[in-house]
């Protein structure tokens, strides 16, 4: 009964690799989003979808890919990892964009080593 | 470009009453959101406000002055458990700027 949930919870890898994050929400909602947040807590947006249409790119590196196959899911591939990518990353998912609530993800914390 | 500042920590006694505050500077400013984080957990919503005034939900209200690019979020009877932080975030056309966070303590 998860209205967002995120794979994996845990991700711990080497510098250089390509890994994947994948969310789905249940809500019906139609914007998806992508969170980076650092080790001071700083919460960052980094994309936002809406019906599968990309509305928000921030400054992010190209080597982070975001992909939508659909409006429930926002997948989040990185390529070429680096010691700065460790973070928390959150999806989140809202009725529309803008003013409405967002109901976020557990996270996924990614540690490069 | 803008703008959130709200402080970094505070800390209060069970039971009493905690003031947030917030100020900030952006264009195609929409309203302000408050958010909570526990440790380890993810952002919940609390509270939007996107005209002037003062909106309760339960212990916690939030209070909005488009005129002064301010807010706060005002908690009541504190308990143990609102030990946590809490983020405002303003709406800027399509997205939500957050702020850096307020870690709030809450003493025995």
């Amino acid at each position: 009964d998860t209205a967002v949930s995120q794979t994996p919870k845990y991700l711990v890898t080497q510098m250089g690799n390509d890994k994947s994050i994948k969310c789905e929400q249940n809500l019906g909602h139609d914007t998806m989003y992508w969170y980076k947040q650092d080790s001071k807590k700083f919460l960052k947006i980094m994309f936002s979808y809406n019906n599968k249409e990309l509305i928000i790119n921030e400054t992010v590196p190209n080597r982070f890919s975001p992909k939508s196959p659909d409006k429930a899911h926002l997948n989040l591939h990185i390529n070429s990892l680096e010691l700065g990518d460790s973070a928390v990353y959150f999806c989140a998912s809202s009725r529309g964009a803008g003013n409405q609530p967002q109901h976020f993800g557990d996270g996924t914390r990614l540690s490069i080593l | 470009g803008q703008s959130l500042e709200q402080p970094s920590e505070v800390t209060a006694v069970e039971g009493a009453i905690v003031q947030i505050n917030c100020t900030y500077q952006t264009s195609g400013f929409y309203g302000l959101s408050w958010y909570q984080q526990h440790d380890g957990g993810a952002p919940t919503f609390l509270s939007y406000n996107g005209l002037d005034g003062l909106e309760e939900t339960g212990r916690f209200s939030s209070f909005l002055s488009r005129s002064d690019s301010y807010g706060y979020l005002l908690l009541q009877e504190l308990q143990m458990k609102d030990s946590a932080s809490y983020f405002c975030a303003v709406t800027q056309d399509d997205k939500i700027i957050f702020g850096k966070g307020t870690r709030l303590h809450i003493l025995p």
